[in-house]
């Protein structure tokens, strides 16, 4: 199974600060990345796909990067809803393998 | 707009099969290539991806290794949905369970949830 490690496991960070969060992988995955926000009692949502795509709907402000095995979504200017616990997932192949989570609190 | 709605008893006891339904508005589970997966979620294991099935000129089948013997994933088309079933549940399988819609790479849409206890 591809191995999944994501960093900080929590954060706190003012409205409009950046914010960055790093997925590492064994082994490499080309972009095979995706970036999901979950907030409490909801299904995790599609934020990023493809390591840097946005899907439709979500704000311009959240951004991916990287390729082969280190990533990262960024934050631009965050916003009290951005409040929320965000996943990493592979779909380089089966199973699809995600990360612990970073929980981001709004200080 | 793809919606999945999902249905199933959310209590039972150990030993006991696990059965919930995804019922699908907005695309036919038969597209050819859609991936309809079954992931649940504990504080224990995170997120945890379990199977999918998936239509490519006939019906495919990947399911997770620690879940192979378990656990079947089942296609209704002419009810539009797929469904899970997991065999002899012990309380390790009390999660929250979703289905997801995965058009090719990321599983984008996803049920409600169920809160599925196994306990005695």
């Amino acid at each position: 199974d591809i191995q999944m490690t994501q960093s900080p496991s929590s954060l706190s960070a003012s409205v409009g600060d950046r914010v960055t969060i790093t997925c590492r992988t064994s082994p490499s995955i080309n972009t095979n990345l995706n970036w999901y926000q979950q907030k409490p009692g909801r299904a995790p949502k599609l934020l990023i796909y493809g390591a840097s795509d946005l899907q439709s709907g979500v704000p311009s402000r959240f951004s991916g990067s990287g390729s082969g095995t280190d990533f990262t979504l960024s934050i631009s200017g965050l916003q009290p809803e951005d409040s929320a616990t965000y996943y990493c997932q592979q779909s380089y192949n089966t199973p699809l393998t995600f990360g612990q989570g970073t929980k981001v609190e709004i200080k | 707009q793809v919606q999945l709605q999902q249905s199933g008893p959310g209590l039972l006891k150990p030993s006991q099969t696990l059965s919930l339904t995804c019922a699908i508005s907005g695309d036919r589970v038969s597209t050819n290539n859609v991936g309809w997966n079954w992931i649940r979620q504990s504080p224990s294991r995170g997120l945890e991806w379990l199977g999918r099935t998936y239509y490519r000129s006939r019906w495919f089948f990947d399911y997770a290794v620690s879940m192979k013997s378990r656990i079947s994933i089942n296609p209704d088309t002419s009810r539009n949905q797929f469904s899970l079933q997991l065999n002899s549940v012990t309380p390790e399988d009390t999660a929250v369970y979703y289905c997801a819609r995965d058009p090719g790479g990321a599983p984008v849409e996803w049920g409600q949830g169920t809160l599925v206890t196994v306990s005695s």
